[in-house]
């Protein structure tokens, strides 16, 4: 079975500094990864999403995240974070030939001013 | 376009009472999902729909609970006799299809409280 880690529950940040989230996945067959992310009282929507071809990989609001497969890491970056990237972010992995997604825990992201 | 909603927004209800939560997924997504997120823990698939084959139901983590959808339209989850431990925020996903993973998109979620 697969299974998605987020090691850090919770990173603060400072406002203009850069940002890892950690995210590490098991799996015995080929996947594809995502990271979602859940605003303050919204609904989750799609960050970014590693199907095939270049390992990294950009989403929107400047984040990127790079796909390893020797590692089993997807890990989400930012080189300069704004207040508004306040948020719960979660990374999820998708088995080939399945349709579920399977989550990780999430990482809440806080920016400090 | 109108994205998922979900309905009602926050639910309270008295342990060991029935639920019903509705989703409404975007017009033309075929695939629909239902997840269960509970506080402080990442998101546990209950659910999956696509067209008119037979669900999937192997995230579903007791009898009491139970989805109906008509065909590419509006779904419903019940909960029976509710427990604590039921109370979660219920997210329902819907999305183009199926095969490849098309992007989910998500719908606000109902905020369940068993007391």
């Amino acid at each position: 079975a697969q299974s998605v880690t987020q090691l850090d529950s919770q990173v603060p940040v400072f406002e203009e500094a850069p940002v890892e989230l950690r995210c590490n996945y098991s799996s015995s067959v080929s996947v594809y990864l995502f990271w979602y992310v859940q605003y303050p009282n919204q609904g989750l929507q799609l960050l970014l999403k590693y199907l095939s071809g270049s390992t990294l990989v950009k989403g929107i609001n400047g984040f990127e995240a790079e796909f390893n497969k020797s590692q089993t890491s997807f890990h989400l970056r930012k080189p300069s974070v704004h207040i508004s990237d306040t948020a719960e972010y979660f990374c999820a992995v998708h088995l080939v030939g399945n349709e579920k997604l399977t989550f990780g825990t999430g990482t809440r992201l806080t920016i400090i001013p | 376009g109108a994205g998922v909603s979900q309905s009602p927004s926050n639910k309270v209800t008295e342990k060991g009472k029935d639920v019903e939560l509705r989703c409404d997924p975007i017009s033309g997504h075929t695939a629909l999902y239902w997840y269960r997120q509970r506080l402080g823990q990442g998101l546990e698939f209950l659910i999956y729909f696509q067209g008119n084959s037979a669900p999937d139901k192997s995230g579903l983590p007791s009898d009491r609970f139970s989805a109906e959808r008509t065909g590419e339209s509006v779904s419903t989850l019940t909960i029976q006799r509710t427990q604590q431990e039921d109370s979660a925020v219920y997210l329902c996903a819907s999305s183009l299809g199926s095969g490849t993973p098309y992007e989910q998109y998500f719908g606000p979620g109902t905020r369940l409280t068993v007391t």
